[in-house]
């Protein structure tokens, strides 16, 4: 299957710092990548879907101005979370599809955030 | 997106096949079914999906029932590397459309 990785795996920061999150699709061009939000015993909610060239679409209640969509590249997306606080707390996963494999989305590892 | 029911929780001796049932009894006609599995503290890991067909591959097999309102994914000799929160989703477009989540089932292999 297709292979999705994330850096870093865990990143713990102060409050008010900005983390970068880094999304790669190692085997295939992915022209759409997705960012989730799983918090402790919860599942996974979508965060906002990113096509590679173009303005990230955020889900309701996410806010585009605090999580940074970037998508610049067919391999590399990256999610930033500005000034973080501690309710940013979470395990950040992204997920990449490509055009001939329209059906199916694959998961990359997560990256669990802990903001003191 | 349909939404999905499934059990909490099911429990599996080693070995046996495990079955795990989901009702989606509003899914649209060209809505897929899907199936992903969580191990803890890791991304969700791709299963199989199938539209109508059953489907088969070298993790699992996919049953849909005839009106497609209920689906059972079948792990034919579970182990314990199985134990995980397995999630049935319906979806359009898998690949172009972000995935809903629900609660999923918590399936536990016992030795």
């Amino acid at each position: 299957g297709a292979v999705v990785s994330q850096h870093p795996s865990r990143v713990i920061c102060k409050s008010g710092t900005s983390v970068k999150i880094e999304c790669r699709s190692l085997d295939f061009q992915a022209t759409t990548m997705f960012w989730y939000r799983q918090f402790p015993k919860q599942s996974l909610m979508l965060m906002a879907t990113s096509n590679e060239g173009s303005k990230a679409t955020y889900e309701q209640g996410v806010e585009k101005d605090k999580f940074l969509i970037n998508h610049a590249s067919l391999t590399l997306s990256t999610l930033t979370v500005t000034s973080a606080h501690p309710e940013d707390s979470s395990f950040y996963i992204c997920s990449a599809s490509w055009l001939a494999g329209i059906e199916t989305q694959y998961f990359g590892p997560g990256t669990r955030l802990l903001v003191l | 997106d349909a939404k999905t029911t499934q059990p909490p929780s099911m429990d599996c001796a080693e070995g046996r096949a495990a079955n795990l049932p989901c009702n989606h009894s509003t899914i649209s006609g060209n809505e897929y079914v899907y199936w992903y599995r969580q191990i803890h503290s890791q991304g969700p890991q791709y299963i199989i999906h199938g539209l109508k067909n059953n489907e088969t591959n070298e993790m699992a097999s996919l049953i849909i029932t005839e009106d497609r309102k209920s689906s059972t994914l079948i792990l034919p000799h579970a182990t314990l590397r199985d134990t995980a929160v397995y999630y049935c989703i319906v979806s359009s477009g898998g690949g172009a459309d972000g995935l809903t989540f629900g609660k999923g089932t918590h399936l536990i292999i016992q030795p």
